[in-house]
């Protein structure tokens, strides 16, 4: 069974520093690992993806993740906060590897910024 | 269309009123899904089509809960007998599926369901 825990349900930061978003996974095979913001009334979209290539995945507007295979972790960082990141984060995995299509979402994170 | 389509954004049901939601996929997808997500909650997996089979049900909630696909593209989910419970957003995905690891899925914005 994959599931993952998103070790933090609120993160707020101050525009312009760093932006840390906690993610741990449990997975029987291989996964694949995303993360997707949703932002108010908008769907959810795809920041980046880890699929057994390079461990540190660079994704849109900055961001990027590193997957650490012996920590189980897929933490998501942005160097400097911009006002625009405030949204909802969701870590996601799937087992691809037992033909199993679906994704299994955290509990998500709000992430907000402080002007 | 240029992306993931649902119809209706917003539903209000009677409890124990039949709905059907629709979701309209990216042209050439071949991998569809239904999510359920709750108010503060992340989605939740509900059922997935490859093409017009539906390979896994699993998440469905109950025997209420019933969708199909059948002719490989457009789908429908419908819930009948709605109960209170049932109120969330219900998101539909859609993906190009290929041999190598879990391609991108892309979201449509999703029916909100209110039973009242």
């Amino acid at each position: 069974a994959q599931s993952v825990t998103q070790l933090d349900s609120h993160v707020s930061v101050s525009e312009g520093t760093p932006v840390l978003l906690r993610c741990n996974y449990s997975s029987s095979y291989s996964p694949s690992l995303f993360w997707y913001v949703q932002h108010p009334n908008k769907g959810l979209q795809l920041l980046l993806k880890y699929t057994s290539a390079a461990t540190l995945v660079k994704g849109i507007n900055g961001f990027e993740a590193e997957f650490k295979k012996s920590e189980t972790s897929f933490h998501l960082t942005k160097p400097s906060a911009h006002m625009s990141d405030a949204a909802e984060y969701f870590c996601v995995v799937s087992d691809r590897g037992f033909g199993n299509e679906k994704l299994t979402f955290g509990t998500g994170t709000r992430l907000t910024i402080i002007p | 269309g240029a992306g993931v389509s649902q119809s209706p954004r917003y539903k209000v049901a009677k409890r124990g009123q039949d709905v059907a939601l629709r979701c309209d996929p990216i042209s050439g997808h071949v991998s569809l899904f239904w999510y359920q997500q709750a108010l503060g909650q992340g989605p939740e997996f509900l059922t997935y089509f490859q093409n017009e089979a539906q390979l896994d049900k699993s998440g469905l909630p109950s025997d209420r809960f019933f969708a199909e696909r059948p002719e490989g593209s457009v789908s429908t989910l419908k819930i009948q007998r709605t109960q209170q419970e049932d109120s969330a957003v219900y998101l539909c995905a859609s993906s190009f599926k290929d041999r190598g690891p879990t391609t991108e899925a892309f979201f449509g914005q999703g029916t909100r369901l209110t039973v009242v």
